[in-house]
């Protein structure tokens, strides 16, 4: 079974600050994807990234960057939180047939 | 501009009876098709997937169907279940290693 960690599933951080989500996957997958959902928006593409040291803007990249050292290991980093990042932030790592996803990492920005 | 639509927020289905979720995308370059679901506060679980040499794929109760020249897909639940409530995403994508494009979602819920 593909396992998809993200290290937190609720924070909470006050505006300005540098916030880091983490996402660790085991299946040695070289696809990993972070996107953001919010109501009546769906889920929107951050940041993705095909292979260790590269990285792709999605579609709302604004306000963020993102952190691949390591293969199983993708990280989304708010330099500057804002109010409006708040919202719930979805890890994912596909094969060739699906996208699998963590459990998702609910960010408050006060 | 979205990409991936699909039109209705919500629906609401009595048990037993068929769900039909409907999905529409605007990019031609699209090849590959998947239906997720998502309960609150979890990340969404792949449900079924379709590609673009089929008009068909079926799995238990779950069958999607996809109409390219439509640019249209909808996913069909027989019989609906109340365990079925959740949000439905359609997504896309150019082949199946590439990024995928969801949809806003559709909340199903099912009356007992």
């Amino acid at each position: 079974d593909v396992k998809v960690t993200q290290s937190s599933r609720y924070l909470v951080k006050r505006t300005g600050e540098k916030v880091f989500l983490e996402c660790v996957q085991d299946m040695d997958h070289e696809n990993m994807f972070w996107y953001r959902q919010d109501p009546g928006l769906g889920l929107r593409l951050i940041y993705f990234s095909y292979d260790v040291k590269m990285k792709e803007k999605g579609d709302i990249p604004e306000g963020y960057s993102v952190s691949r050292e390591k293969k199983e290991r993708f990280s989304l980093i708010l330099e500057s939180a804002s109010t409006n990042q708040t919202s719930m932030y979805l890890c994912a790592t596909t094969s060739s047939t699906e996208a699998f996803f963590g459990q998702g990492t609910r960010l408050t920005v006060v | 501009d979205q990409q991936v639509k699909q039109n209705s927020p919500s629906l609401s289905v009595q048990e037993g009876r068929i769900s039909i979720l409907n999905c529409d995308y605007t990019n031609s370059m699209f090849d590959y098709f998947l239906w997720y679901k998502k309960y609150p506060a979890e990340g969404p679980t792949f449900l079924i997937s379709i590609s673009s040499i089929k008009d068909k794929n079926e799995d238990g109760r779950f069958t999607v169907f996809l109409n390219k020249s439509a640019k249209h897909l909808s996913l069909h639940i027989v019989p609906s279940q109340p365990g079925d409530s959740a949000v439905y995403f359609c997504a896309a994508s150019k082949t199946s290693y590439d990024k995928v494009i969801f949809g806003p979602g559709t909340s199903l819920s099912v009356i007992p």
